[in-house]
């Protein structure tokens, strides 16, 4: 299974909004309300930061959203600040019941 | 909050076994609609989803990896372990036990360790 398509590198300067787009296809992202976003500091555990596309874990701040549109989910960030500088992870479930993340994009703060 | 934590040797070499374990603390095994996983990142590249376990014994892998992987549980011990065979310096990475919750209604990773790093190195 290929890895689902994230751009490598955004960047945004603090106050701005940034959007991390997650395209696969019809098999995964399409095809289930199953698409999660994870921020991730190397050495660290991954974020838990957005499930079955737009719903906010507790303690994440409203300043992420998702939402999906065909095979292309996607992350905002609003009013971007120096903490959310990490690298951000989508996952999906597969019409194989096998699970399958993005390649990955590194969020940087200007 | 399901814990996680991750043991096993940080130096392995080329055609052997890596076999890492995954403790749990703070929830069961047993507990129905989580899948135990494990996920690794190679350095400098992203996450891949090696495969995981229900709690009623069920297996899925990559198909990339299906040949080479095991996962196994051990509900008395409340842990979980990999095994990747006939490894490779490709398989050198931080390898990560995840917990999937997945439900009708909902599937995501819901709690991560924070990885240990195999080196497959002669």
């Amino acid at each position: 299974q290929s890895a689902l398509t994230q751009p490598a590198s955004v960047s945004g300067s603090p106050g701005q909004s940034i959007t991390i787009s997650c395209t696969g296809t019809s098999s995964d992202v399409g095809g289930y309300n199953y698409v999660s976003w994870y921020q991730h500091h190397p050495g660290k555990a991954p974020k838990l930061m957005i499930y079955d596309v737009a719903n906010r874990p507790s303690g994440i701040s409203n300043r992420f959203s998702g939402s999906k549109s065909g095979n292309t989910a996607s992350l905002t960030i609003s009013g971007l600040q120096a903490e959310d500088e990490a690298d951000y992870y989508c996952s999906s479930y597969t019409s194989s019941s096998t699970m399958i993340f993005g390649g990955g994009t590194k969020l940087t703060v200007l | 909050q399901v814990q996680l934590q991750e043991s096993g040797p940080g130096l392995v070499k080329p055609s052997e076994t890596l076999s890492l374990t995954c403790t749990v603390s703070g929830g069961s095994v047993s507990s129905v609609s989580y899948y135990w996983s494990w996920i690794r990142q190679p350095p400098g590249k992203g996450l891949e989803w090696l495969g995981y376990i229900s709690y009623s014994g069920t297996t899925n892998y990559n198909p990339s990896l299906k040949s080479r992987v095991t996962i196994s549980v051990d509900t008395s011990k409340n842990h979980f372990s990999l095994k990747l065979r006939s490894v490779t310096a490709a398989d050198t990475a931080v390898y990560h036990c995840a917990t999937l919750y997945c439900s009708r209604t909902s599937c995501y990773w819901a709690s991560w360790g924070q990885g240990t790093l195999v080196t497959v190195s002669s």
